[in-house]
């Protein structure tokens, strides 16, 4: 059981390149969560999704996609990266909020944009 | 969801109790008081959450004021281990988001 898996660990882009932050979670979680942490900063949503096929953004969605094909994985594209998004990224999961779990959190994903 | 505050930073002896304090006083009835913590720099963890009653988990105690306006997390015998960033959240039953504030910075010393 590894529970949520975030891949790369570290990156480092050029403006305007793209790539895909990928999360996979193994605990068969219907909530997954996309956050971004900027120094000293506590964590802002980016965007979410309660179940395949269902996704909705958070408070900084500008910039970044997601889709959510399986229960799984839960990706985050980046389409022209920008150095504003700079910052460590991180996914979540959890049970579906009725049975009020809290969130397993990965490690993160430390971005730099150059 | 309603708005937490936390003082910035906090000191605690190893092995003594550690009390973090929330305030959510415009917290309303179907709203859950959610504790987390962040280590360094690495995803953050659930530790416990409560709606009325006081709560005590392997990690925690949760006490929450009869009026639910505020709530302590108690540490019992603290460890170097427990130095991190803690996060009180307020969150409805059913919602998807966790609004993430400042936290308590809670340093353990020896």
């Amino acid at each position: 059981n590894a529970g949520v898996t975030q891949t790369p660990k570290f990156q480092v882009l050029k403006t305007g390149q793209s790539m895909t932050l990928q999360c996979a979670q193994d605990m068969n979680h219907e909530y997954m969560s996309w956050y971004r942490q900027d120094p000293g900063m506590g964590l802002r949503l980016i965007h979410y999704s309660v179940g395949a096929g269902i996704t909705d953004q958070g408070e900084v969605p500008n910039g970044y996609n997601v889709s959510r094909s399986t229960t799984e994985d839960f990706p985050l594209r980046l389409l022209s990266a920008a150095p504003s998004q700079t910052s460590v990224y991180f996914c979540a999961s959890s049970r579906p909020a009725a049975a009020n779990y809290g969130y397993t959190f990965g490690s993160g994903t430390r971005l730099t944009v150059v | 969801d309603a708005k937490t505050t936390q003082p910035t930073s906090m000191d605690c002896a190893e092995g003594r109790a550690a009390n973090l304090p929330c305030n959510h006083s415009t917290i309303s009835g179907n709203e859950y008081v959610y504790w987390y913590r962040q280590i360094h720099s690495q995803g953050p963890q659930y530790i416990i959450h409560g709606l009325k009653n006081n709560e005590t988990n392997e990690m925690a105690s949760l006490i929450i004021t009869e009026d639910r306006k505020s709530s302590t997390l108690i540490l019992p015998h603290a460890t170097l281990r427990d130095t991190a960033v803690y996060y009180c959240i307020v969150r409805t039953q059913g919602a998807q988001k966790l609004v993430f504030g400042q936290g308590t910075r809670l340093t353990i010393n020896p």
